[in-house]
């Protein structure tokens, strides 16, 4: 079965510094993809950043990128320049190639990000 | 584009009662899914489509839940006899199968129950 664990349920930051959130994993599958997603006070989940798993290359978007190693089945966010804005859950979620094809999530990290 | 939009965003309802959710997915995704999100957790897997078809469900899903997906469009979740450990959020999620996308799911605002 697989599993995400996210072993950090709060963090802070301080506006304009940086802030890692930490993911790990467990599946056999060799193919799969992971996700941050935000979920912020209003509720909807929205997308942050996704990554392949058969890419080494850490995915980037703007302020937002990733630290994936496969090998040790982790993948933390690490979030730059900290906006009021980034304030939210943030859950880390894993979907195997396979013919189920579903979501798993962790636990989540509440970020509050101090002025 | 109009994103997944889901109806009624909140529903009040006494123990005992059914309640019925809508979930219209993004126009071009033939993938539906339904997951459940209680306060403090990340959401759960309940059950997914391709296009009509139920593919799996979870063991979360007891018999008082079904869901459907008639015309391979909308879908809806009921519940029947609600109880109180059914208050929750109720969130609908869309995708492709496979394609450019790659698995990409994304969300509606969800349905908040609240069974008193």
């Amino acid at each position: 079965a697989q599993t995400v664990t996210q072993s950090q349920p709060e963090m802070s930051v301080q506006e304009a510094e940086t802030v890692t959130l930490s993911c790990t994993y467990d599946t056999s599958e060799s193919d799969y993809y992971l996700f941050w997603y935000k979920q912020p006070p209003s509720r909807q989940m929205i997308l942050v950043i996704r990554q392949e798993a058969y890419k080494q290359q850490n995915a980037t978007e703007n302020r937002f990128s990733v630290n994936f190693q496969k090998a040790a089945k982790s993948f933390s966010l690490k979030i730059s320049d900290s906006q009021l804005g980034d304030a939210a859950m943030y859950f880390c979620a894993f979907i195997g190639v396979s013919n189920t094809d579903k979501l798993i999530f962790g636990t989540g990290t509440r970020l509050q990000v101090f002025p | 584009d109009t994103g997944v939009s889901q109806d009624p965003r909140h529903k009040i309802t006494k123990r005992g009662q059914n309640v019925t959710f809508r979930c219209d997915p993004i126009s071009e995704h033939n993938r539906l899914y339904w997951y459940r999100q209680t306060l403090g957790q990340g959401p759960e897997f309940l059950t997914y489509f391709q296009n009509e078809a139920q593919l799996e469900k979870s063991r979360l899903l007891s018999d008082r839940f079904s869901a459907e997906r008639p015309k391979g469009s909308f879908s809806t979740l009921e519940i029947q006899r609600t109880e109180q450990g059914d208050s929750a959020m109720y969130l609908c999620a869309s995708s492709l199968a496979r394609g450019s996308s790659g698995n990409t799911i994304y969300f509606g605002e969800g349905s908040w129950l609240t069974v008193v």
